[in-house]
């Protein structure tokens, strides 16, 4: 059973540019999770979403930040016209039951 | 608002030592607790999970306890390594309305030197 999966790993983006970040859960997993590790700082929770639905998002910026997980593909967190500010790596979680999470190895996004 | 703090921020000592890392949270209601590794540049391995219900989780060197009164765990490491190094997360799952966010204390850096 393959870990979960993100991509790309490294990403480098203009502002203004859209950022977006792919994340493949474990095989049987139904519940996504999204976290953001800014420099020098702590994880912190941004959104968590269940196949098609978002069930909190209470850590999402209000603007320029949208997430989604369809019925089939992967889960896409989405930056639009990012700025210096949202270099971070962001990194991606599943659980088979809102339980325990299993981390995928992040993507690292450095806006230029 | 669930607070989740770790100390020490950074801990240096030699190969063999037996350690403690603390993490402390401000919610009582705790779901679970879990412990992860971080690699500088990588993502989290997680080490030990400890359901509310539980007092400690063993695996291998490690051994994670949690006391849900006082809003403590321990993770203790026994006879470290130079591979040990690397950053130590414990995260909170509060359960509730909160069920399945992980909230993460900032951390602790352990370096094992040989």
């Amino acid at each position: 059973n393959a870990g979960v999966m993100q991509n790309p790993r490294h990403l480098v983006r203009r502002r203004g540019q859209e950022a977006r970040l792919r994340c493949s859960p474990m095989k049987g997993h139904s519940h996504v999770y999204w976290y953001r590790q800014l420099p020098e700082e702590g994880l912190k929770f941004m959104v968590y979403l269940q196949k098609e639905n978002i069930i909190d998002e209470s850590g999402m910026p209000k603007e320029r930040f949208s997430a989604e997980f369809p019925k089939e593909g992967p889960s896409i967190l989405r930056i639009q016209q990012v700025v210096r500010g949202d270099s971070a790596a962001y990194f991606c979680a599943s659980s088979p039951n809102r339980d325990k999470q299993f981390f995928g190895p992040g993507t690292r996004l450095t806006v230029l | 608002k669930q607070e989740v703090t770790q100390i020490p921020a950074a801990l240096s000592v030699p190969e063999g030592e037996n350690l403690v890392l603390n993490c402390s949270f401000t919610d009582s209601a705790i779901y679970n607790l879990q412990w992860f590794r971080q690699d500088p540049g990588k993502g989290l391995t997680s080490l030990l999970l400890i359901q509310s219900s539980q007092r400690e989780q063993t695996s291998g060197r490690l051994n994670a306890s949690l006391d849900k009164s006082s809003g403590r765990s321990t993770l203790y490491i026994a006879a470290s390594q130079p591979g040990d190094s690397a950053t130590y997360l414990c995260a909170e799952n509060a359960g509730g309305t909160s069920y399945g966010k992980l909230t993460f204390g900032q951390g602790t850096i352990l370096t094992v030197h040989p």
